[in-house]
């Protein structure tokens, strides 16, 4: 139980185009998403956390006109990368907070991630 | 200072080698702990929590010292399988929600 799904897996978009990736939880209903990136040889850094119905937290230097959240159900948040560059090729990692999957408030289910590659 | 620290690493080991890895995190407030390992190009995944009091699984054991803000890995026994980055993580409470914090991670490398 406890499964997170993110598609794409992988994704390759021309600079300026904008790619948007999903994030489900599939066995279990999550009231909070967490979005992060992870670039090579670096931490994943939280990026934003998101709460279904309410609008997306963004962590400090984070665009939120760029990397648009949308948690519209307790199973599904999307993380939109618009105007995508070079610079924004990275890891991106979704998670699902697990209290309503049996979990503590600190237990976190993480999809497989998506990897973006702006040419 | 980052809030979290790690061994820069790699650890280059023997199989059946025991290994160590530390971490320290800056943050007093910190809640709960937790060593995540991750393989190359996939998402990191709980190893174990990490408790005041010291815990086991197998050949891995956990210990967290809040005094010094220090928390601990030892692997005995390794495997080849063993290979992949140890993240240490610390959980933040904001508000009403719990932020993951990750440390850069140790690599190790397990040859035959």
């Amino acid at each position: 139980g406890a499964v997170v799904s993110q598609h794409p897996s992988w994704v390759i978009c021309k600079s300026g185009t904008s790619v948007k990736i999903e994030c489900r939880s599939l066995d279990f209903q999550a009231t909070t998403m967490f979005w992060y990136r992870q670039f090579p040889k670096q931490s994943l850094m939280l990026m934003a956390t998101s709460n279904e119905g309410s609008k997306a937290t963004y962590e400090q230097g984070v665009e939120k006109d760029k990397f648009l959240i949308n948690h519209a159900s307790l199973t599904l948040s999307t993380l939109t990368v618009t105007s995508a560059h070079p610079e924004d090729s990275s890891f991106y990692i979704c998670s699902a907070d697990g209290l309503l999957a049996g979990g503590g408030t600190d237990t976190q289910y993480f999809g497989p991630g998506t990897r973006l590659t702006v040419l | 200072r980052k809030e979290v620290e790690q061994d820069p690493g790699p650890f280059n080991v023997p199989e059946g080698a025991t290994v160590a890895f530390n971490c320290t995190y800056s943050n007093s407030a910190s809640q709960s702990f937790f060593w995540y390992r991750q393989d190359c190009r996939k998402e990191p995944k709980l190893l174990m929590s990490v408790y005041s009091s010291g815990n086991e699984d197998g050949r891995f054991t956990a210990q967290l010292n809040r005094a010094s803000q220090y928390i601990s890995l030892l692997i005995r026994d390794s495997k080849l399988s063993d290979s992949a980055t140890y993240l240490c993580v610390v959980n933040m409470r904001h508000g009403n929600t719990d932020k993951l914090i990750f440390g850069t991670g140790t690599r190790l490398q397990v040859f035959p």
